[in-house]
């Protein structure tokens, strides 16, 4: 079955800084897609980013982007330049088929 | 607003009760999942609809029921409701039959409270 970790429940960062969550997935697939989504205290699941495995440049959307590395099966997202609003709850998501599998995710606080 | 409508939004209920948890998906979109978000499981996918066909399930309890109709709202129908089954219950929608390259919507979620 397929896993993925967040191995840190909580990261902080200060406003304007960069700050780099990790996440790490365990599969047998070849073809997949992973994910970063973003859960304000709103709950709504927003996407940030993804990640077609098959790519291998990374994706970039603004001020995000990720570190793909397919032989070690980590996604890691990078946030500059991080704004107040950017305060939530980040998970990562892998999907081979039919179905998103999450990560325990990492709250994300930016401090003023 | 992703255009994925959730009703309720909270429901508080007593143990041994059923519920029905309703989805109207963004307009086209012929997938409805359904997840379920708790504090000690996170985010769990249990089950996948397209075009009103059952197309995967997932850590879903015999308690609970789902099914798409025609005009392709979801409804979700947990029964002999325990104090575990108190969660964040989320619906997305997509176009297509997967969801692996296509963006997923969520709606906002339904807070199931159990008492």
């Amino acid at each position: 079955a397929q896993t993925v970790t967040q191995s840190q429940p909580e990261m902080s960062v200060q406003e304007a800084e960069t700050v780099t969550l990790s996440c790490t997935y365990d599969t047998s697939e070849s073809d997949y897609y992973l994910f970063w989504y973003k859960q304000p205290p709103s709950r709504q699941m927003i996407l940030v980013i993804r990640q077609e495995a098959y790519k291998q440049q990374n994706a970039t959307e603004n001020r995000f982007s990720v570190n793909f590395q397919k032989a070690a099966k980590s996604f890691s997202l990078k946030i500059s330049d991080s704004q107040l609003g950017d305060a939530a709850m980040y998970f990562c998501a892998y999907n081979a088929g039919n179905m998103l599998t999450f990560g325990g995710g990492t709250r994300l606080m930016v401090k003023p | 607003d992703s255009g994925v409508t959730q009703t309720p939004k909270h429901l508080i209920t007593a143990t041994g009760q059923r519920v029905t948890l309703r989805c109207s998906p963004r307009s086209g979109d012929l997938s409805v999942y359904w997840y379920q978000q708790s504090l000690d499981q996170g985010l769990q996918f249990l089950i996948h609809y397209y075009n009103g066909e059952e197309r995967a399930k997932g850590n879903i309890l015999e308690r609970f029921s789902a099914q798409q109709f025609p005009d392709l709202h979801s409804e979700l129908n947990l029964s002999s409701l325990e104090l575990g089954d108190s969660a964040l219950y989320f619906c997305a929608s997509s176009f297509g039959p997967g969801q692996m390259n296509t963006e997923a919507f969520f709606g906002q979620g339904t807070r199931l409270t159990v008492v």
